[in-house]
């Protein structure tokens, strides 16, 4: 596609509650970032893939977020349980190579209420 | 470890004048540099990057920044300040080369008033 499409754009949890956040990079783009953006600030590294392979989840909070992009195109970003301090924005980034920039996604603003 | 320090959460100027906003950085090998600009319940979009050679780089919509590795600094300039520039702005710095994640600065937000 022309850009990065992220699903849904708002999304309320309940407590407790699962949730799974979908990234649809640009087609072709071979590394994807999650990053996370709490309220009034930067956005922080969640993980990353390599097309299908998942080399670095050194971000991810918790064992309750969990990443997945099984065909290296689609990632879901997963999260279990959801806590009150999981609420977020959640933004996807692609890229040809790293390090050279990326092209963001709009996100999906999470509220855990 | 890399960070990122950008002085100033909020940033007002007039319409017309200069704006300036800050950004320092650390980092164990040389940087790449990057500025974005996020709009309201918007995603990120880079206004401009740093990663060798010339170390003033021009962006899109009038800004630029200016490499300074003595200073540690990257700060982003634009000569006249228009209404639509209003908006959140990071700095971001990266090691460059595969599996290289940003680090965001907290960002600074810029009101631009009459």
């Amino acid at each position: 596609g022309a850009g990065v499409s992220q699903s849904p754009r708002y999304k309320v949890a309940k407590r407790g509650q699962d949730v799974a956040l979908r990234c649809d990079p640009i087609s072709g783009h071979v590394s994807l970032f999650w990053y996370q953006q709490a309220l009034g600030q930067g956005p922080e590294f969640l993980t990353y893939f390599q097309n299908e392979a998942q080399l670095d989840k050194s971000g991810l909070p918790s064992d309750r977020f969990f990443a997945e992009r099984p065909e290296g195109s689609v990632s879901t970003l997963k999260i279990q349980r959801t806590q009150q301090e999981d609420s977020a924005v959640y933004l996807c980034a692609s890229s040809w190579t790293t390090g050279i920039g990326y092209t963001f996604g709009s996100g999906t603003r999470l509220t855990v209420v | 470890a890399q960070s990122v320090t950008q002085l100033g959460s909020h940033v007002s100027v007039s319409e017309g004048a200069l704006v300036l906003l800050r950004c320092n950085y650390s980092s164990s090998v040389p940087p790449y540099l990057f500025w974005y600009v996020q709009y309201p319940n918007q995603g990120l979009q880079l206004l401009l990057k740093y990663t060798t050679g010339a170390t003033l780089v021009k962006g899109i919509n009038g800004f630029e920044a200016e490499f300074k590795k003595s200073e540690t600094s990257f700060h982003l300039t634009k000569p006249s300040a228009h209404m639509s520039d209003a908006a959140e702005y990071f700095c971001a710095v990266s090691e460059g080369g595969t599996a290289s994640k940003l680090t965001f600065g907290t960002g600074t937000r810029l009101q631009v008033t009459l």
